[in-house]
């Protein structure tokens, strides 16, 4: 079935580096992309979406960029700090109503 | 501002039991969605609630329910448990209509342990 899925289960970056989380998805009729990072204990906090009519959004050390080509979502974390260790999730939404359809994950540790 | 609160924060139940579950969206928030969160996996749909009646439904059993509230309040039951509905239960909420996507709030979740 169609799935939203990541290529990375963990991703280990030193503080202060660049980290790039990836995402690919199977259905081109999606109309939102969304970012969440979720720590351990806690629900999932939005981080960016991005509509499928844009290819890059930005905030505030996160970017995210849709390539609607490969079907590819990528979430870049610029000088990466302890505090952004957790699991990223990426998840699209499909038209109307509030269903997301969420990946597995990847884990981010971020080392000194 | 509170956010998505859930309660309660764990619960253990055994199988063939039922559970209810329960949320209080962000204040102004009208739409309600549940989901399970399997340990390692990413959150799934189950429901989405909008002016107490049920705007999409997830893949899952007739064994899932839920219902919302005049104050917009929703509660998530589930009957004759079973070992594999153990999960994190998380409940968001959105200035949703129901007809578009809106950006969703998340609560810390209802830990459910079946044994």
């Amino acid at each position: 079935g169609e799935s939203v899925g990541l290529h990375l289960p963990t991703l280990s970056v030193q503080e202060g580096d660049n980290s790039i989380i990836n995402c690919a998805y199977s259905n081109s009729a999606s109309d939102y992309f969304i970012w969440y990072k979720q720590e351990s204990g806690k629900g999932p906090q939005f981080i960016i979406d991005i509509r499928s009519n844009m290819d890059k959004r930005q905030g505030q050390r996160v970017t995210v960029l849709l390539n609607k080509t490969v079907k590819h979502l990528s979430l870049q974390i610029a000088a990466t700090q302890p505090g952004d260790s957790a699991v990223y999730f990426c998840a699209e939404n499909r038209g109307g109503a509030d269903k997301l359809i969420f990946g597995t994950g990847t884990r981010l540790q971020v080392f000194p | 501002d509170a956010g998505v609160t859930q309660s309660p924060t764990h619960l253990i139940k055994t199988r063939g039991q039922q559970v209810t579950l329960r949320c209080s969206p962000i204040s102004g928030h009208k739409s309600v969605s549940w989901y399970q969160q399997v340990l390692g996996q990413g959150p799934q749909f189950i429901f989405q609630y909008y002016e107490k009646e049920e705007r999409g439904r997830g893949n899952f059993p007739d064994r899932f329910s839920a219902r919302q509230f005049p104050n917009y309040s929703s509660e998530l039951n589930v009957n004759a448990l079973l070992l594999g509905d153990s999960a994190l239960y998380l409940c968001a909420s959105s200035f949703s209509t129901g007809e578009a996507y809106n950006e969703q709030f998340f609560g810390p979740g209802t830990r459910l342990t079946v044994l």
